[in-house]
């Protein structure tokens, strides 16, 4: 699978939009770009994925380049909440059956 | 949505003593469910993929022997960690996901203390 770069950390003010970047320049043609979340100390939480097109959905956008060498996840209006560890993961066919290997991710801080 | 329920949530135990974690789909069912091991401060590592009604596929340098994964049905498998030692102390994960959705469901996670 094709591997991701993503910010160490970020920090957002609260109510405010949070744009969070991801390269992954080798993805190859079939591979999707996939979004996951991970708050302190519980499981991962799957937000949004997509392969070409840009995507939405009630928790986020998905930004995905004409190259789809980069993406962005966007959360509109950032809450205390939305505080985690957020990961791009490229790879899967966009069935269930694929693998996810995960990076470090970016730690989103939303603050007051 | 879809939802993963993972048991117990936090279990303490003494060395060489076994220790059974399940994970469970509750509302679908899944022919393939994924095993995470995440030490503190670092990333979710994949350790193996359960397979309903055959072996667990182990990534390179899990222990099949040390950690058994059993997948007897289409919502629930399970890992034993097998003589455990301080060292296999950290959080397990599981995950599946409906068909065709794309996305995964995690479990709550469970805290593995070996003392």
């Amino acid at each position: 699978d094709a591997k991701t770069t993503q910010p160490t950390s970020m920090d957002c003010a609260e109510g405010r939009a949070a744009n969070l970047p991801c390269n992954h320049s080798t993805i190859s043609g079939n591979e999707y770009v996939y979004w996951y979340r991970q708050i302190h100390s519980q499981g991962p939480q799957y937000i949004i994925h997509g392969l070409k097109n840009n995507e939405t959905n009630e928790m986020a956008s998905l930004i995905i380049t004409e190259d789809r060498k980069s993406s962005t996840l966007i959360l509109p209006h950032a809450t205390l909440r939305d505080t985690a560890v957020y990961y791009c993961i490229v790879g899967g066919s966009g069935g269930s059956n694929y693998k996810l290997t995960f990076g470090k991710g970016t730690l989103l801080t939303v603050n007051p | 949505g879809a939802v993963v329920s993972q048991h117990p949530s936090r279990v303490i135990c003494k060395s060489g003593t076994s220790v059974k974690i399940e994970c469970r789909s509750l509302d679908f069912q899944a022919t393939t469910m994924f095993w995470y091991r995440q030490f503190p401060k670092q990333s979710l590592m994949l350790m193996a993929t359960s397979n309903e009604g055959s072996k667990a596929t182990y990534e390179q340098g899990v222990e099949k022997d040390k950690f058994l994964i059993n997948h007897a049905s289409l919502t629930l498998s399970t890992l034993t960690v097998t003589s455990a030692h301080p060292e296999d102390s950290s959080f397990y994960i599981c995950s599946a996901a409906p068909t065709g959705t794309g996305g995964y469901t995690f479990g709550s996670g469970t805290r593995l203390t070996v003392v």
